[in-house]
């Protein structure tokens, strides 16, 4: 079955760091495009990250220089290094397969996601 | 990185067809044919309801339809359930980013 977990969130301070995980089983992590999308309180959908397969890496405006995109393919999990922390960040965070595959072709669209998991930033 | 436009709410009654339009610019809606379509229940994981403009994956029904004319694109959902109430939101990919917009509440009255 193909699946994400997320874990990794909690109650942190602002200017803490945190680190998101995103355990993939039923397809390989390094071979598709992954993305983190976050959604605050009662608001709308965020995109804040995307790894390539290729393994480049692009970031929102507004998490850049803050929050790093990774991967580890040995444990096929995708990761989120989340620093200097602020309020606005509060959000649940979910990771997507950030490419629809059919056959032998990848088309645009997030088809899998995880359950979500919720950061808190707060003193 | 702007957020795409879409109305607030939208509603109709059980059978009926809505549509909500999702409104960017020539660099992400009107330059791609990358737009997608996500439904989102309450507490629950958004799910993937069209993908590059109009194509359904496989399991959505085919009430849901997508659409694009310029830099505005359009959900319909035909026949419409009481099961489709839920939030919807579009995105469009543009280079090395991603956009989504507001979200639109669907009320089936």
């Amino acid at each position: 079955e193909v699946q994400l977990v997320e874990s990794g969130g909690g109650l942190i301070q602002p200017g803490g760091s945190l680190r998101l995980s995103c355990a993939a089983s039923g397809f390989t992590v390094s071979s598709n495009y992954m993305s983190w999308v976050r959604q605050a309180p009662g608001k709308g959908l965020e995109w804040v990250s995307v790894i390539y397969s290729g393994g480049s890496t692009y970031y929102a405006d507004s998490v850049k220089g803050r929050f790093t995109i990774s991967r580890d393919n040995s444990k096929n999990t995708l990761y989120l290094q989340m620093n200097s922390l602020r309020a606005e960040d509060t959000a649940v965070y979910y990771c997507a397969r950030d490419r629809l595959q059919i056959g032998d072709y990848y088309y645009y669209g997030m088809d899998v996601w995880g359950q979500g998991t919720t950061v808190t930033v707060s003193s | 990185q702007s957020a795409l436009t879409q109305p607030a709410s939208v509603s109709g009654s059980p059978g009926q067809s809505i549509t909500i339009s999702c409104t960017g610019t020539s660099s992400d809606v009107g330059g791609y044919n990358y737009v997608s379509w996500y439904q989102q229940h309450p507490g629950k994981a958004p799910k993937l309801m069209i993908y590059e403009v109009s194509n359904r994956p496989s399991g959505v029904p085919d009430r849901f339809s997508g659409s694009k004319s310029g830099n505005t694109a359009s959900l319909t959902i035909s026949g419409l359930q009481a099961e489709d109430e839920a939030d919807y939101y579009c995105s469009s990919y543009t280079s090395s980013s991603t956009s989504f917009g507001g979200g639109t509440k669907l009320t089936v009255l």
